[in-house]
């Protein structure tokens, strides 16, 4: 069964600073991961995805992610957060075999103070 | 990239009555669409996934009665929700894929539908 955990309800930076938002996962393959960031009322938007290849990613919006094997990690990064920023983000994954379905992590909500 | 419309985005509906969901990939032929189910500051709830020309697979504890998932053609899929109540309400998002052995796709997300029953 495949799984994801944002262990962060809430993760607050000041305009400026580098932002982490935490994901760690687990499928019984090779995992396809994915971030997605919601505004409010609205839907989801793809912010980039680790397929194969690089372990670090860059993605839409100056967003970047490490996938960590080992660690079974794929955290995302932005070196200087903007307080257009703030929404909820929302890490998924999926098992590379067959047509299986995205699962979510609960989501982490991102607050860039000015 | 490609794009998921999503029809009607917002509902109310009485109590009772069913209320039916649309979701089209506009460039795209998708092979197969994705239900969710968000519920307010909550993560994405996978309730079915649906391949054109088959019967919905839904996910554990979902009522296949209660939410009728339709995928008649490969740019479209309907979910009803049939005699809605107000534990019902929620925003419902549907997202489509083309998938192949050769590659492998993201998901493509509707803007979502807000359900709301009184």
């Amino acid at each position: 069964a495949q799984s994801v955990a944002q262990p962060e309800d809430q993760v607050n930076v000041a305009e400026g600073n580098p932002l982490t938002v935490k994901c760690t996962y687990s499928v019984s393959g090779n995992p396809y991961l994915f971030w997605y960031v919601q505004y409010p009322n609205r839907g989801l938007q793809f912010l980039l995805k680790y397929i194969t290849g690089d372990n670090l990613v860059k993605g839409s919006y100056g967003f970047e992610a490490e996938f960590n094997k080992s660690q079974t990690s794929f955290h995302l990064k932005k070196p200087s957060a903007l307080v257009s920023d703030s929404a909820l983000y929302f890490c998924a994954v999926r098992d590379n075999r067959g047509n299986t379905p995205l699962v979510f992590g609960k989501g982490t909500r991102l607050s860039v103070i000015a | 990239g490609a794009v998921v419309s999503q029809h009607p985005s917002w509902v109310i509906c009485k109590s009772g009555t069913s209320v039916k969901i649309e979701c089209r990939s506009l460039d795209f032929q998708a092979t197969t669409m994705f239900w969710y189910r968000q519920f307010p500051k909550q993560s994405l709830m996978l309730m079915a996934t649906s391949n054109e020309g088959s019967k919905a697979t839904y996910e554990q504890g979902v009522e296949k009665d209660k939410f009728l998932i339709n995928h008649a053609s490969l740019t479209l899929s309907t979910l009803t929700v049939t005699s809605a109540h107000p534990e019902d309400s929620s925003f419902y998002i549907c997202s489509a894929r083309v998938w192949s052995l050769a590659v492998a796709d993201e998901q493509f997300f509707g803007p979502g539908t807000r359900l709301t029953v009184l």
